[in-house]
């Protein structure tokens, strides 16, 4: 059990620009979370995965971004034409099932210029 | 609807000091409470839960709380502060399907030697 995993670790990217985040779950957890952090505050909930399918999405998570969960295994977070206030660490979970511990990943921070 | 509210965002003690963070919840469901801990660049660790049952929940590193309905509160303390101690911590609150964890703002904690 290696943990949850994310990468990168550190993105820095220009305004208007794409960028795509991946998480890798603990083996076997059928639910992977997706959380965005800012500076000075707490994890603010964005989407979860239950397997491949998408069952909750935050007003956060505006159009510009999408998640997949393609085989309900890892997932992947992007973001498209980034805005500054988009620079924040965005953090990934999973849990082995609905009512069970969330498991938080290392985090990738993104940096808006 | 939940939402966390952490009393003082940045709290000092001495060494060898109590500790005490202060967390109150609100919820129209029956909560799950947690504290979590984050230390410089790193991701969240959970220190201690509750879900149901005995209100004093005893945790990691010598830290617990206690959940008290009446006061809507889930104070984390710890007898005994030591320096490896410092780090941010964040409580939070769940329903008890454990869907998304709603984060207080947190509290950073500095330890005086």
């Amino acid at each position: 059990d290696t943990g949850v995993s994310q990468d990168p670790r550190h993105k820095i990217t220009k305004r208007g620009q794409n960028v795509t985040f991946r998480c890798d779950p603990i083996s076997e957890h059928n639910r992977l979370y997706w959380y965005r952090q800012t500076l000075g505050q707490g994890p603010e909930f964005l989407t979860y995965f239950q397997n491949e399918a998408q069952l909750e999405k935050s007003r956060l998570l505006s159009d510009r971004f999408s998640a997949e969960r393609p085989k309900g295994s890892f997932s992947t977070l992007e973001i498209q034409r980034t805005e500054q206030g988009d620079s924040a660490m965005y953090l990934c979970a999973s849990s082995l099932d609905a009512g069970f511990e969330q498991f938080f990943g290392p985090g990738t921070r993104l940096t808006v210029l | 609807a939940q939402s966390v509210t952490q009393l003082g965002s940045h709290v000092s003690v001495s060494e060898g000091a109590l500790v005490l963070l202060r967390c109150n919840y609100s919820s129209s469901v029956p909560p799950y409470l947690f504290w979590y801990v984050q230390y410089p660049n790193q991701g969240l660790q959970l220190l201690l839960k509750y879900t149901t049952g005995a209100t004093l929940v005893k945790g990691i590193n010598g830290f617990e709380a206690e959940f008290k309905k009446s006061e809507t509160s889930f104070h984390l303390t710890k007898p005994s502060a030591h320096m490896s101690d410092a780090a941010e911590y964040f409580c939070a609150v769940s329903g008890t399907s454990y869907d998304k964890v709603i984060f207080g703002p947190g509290t950073s904690l500095s330890v005086i030697p």
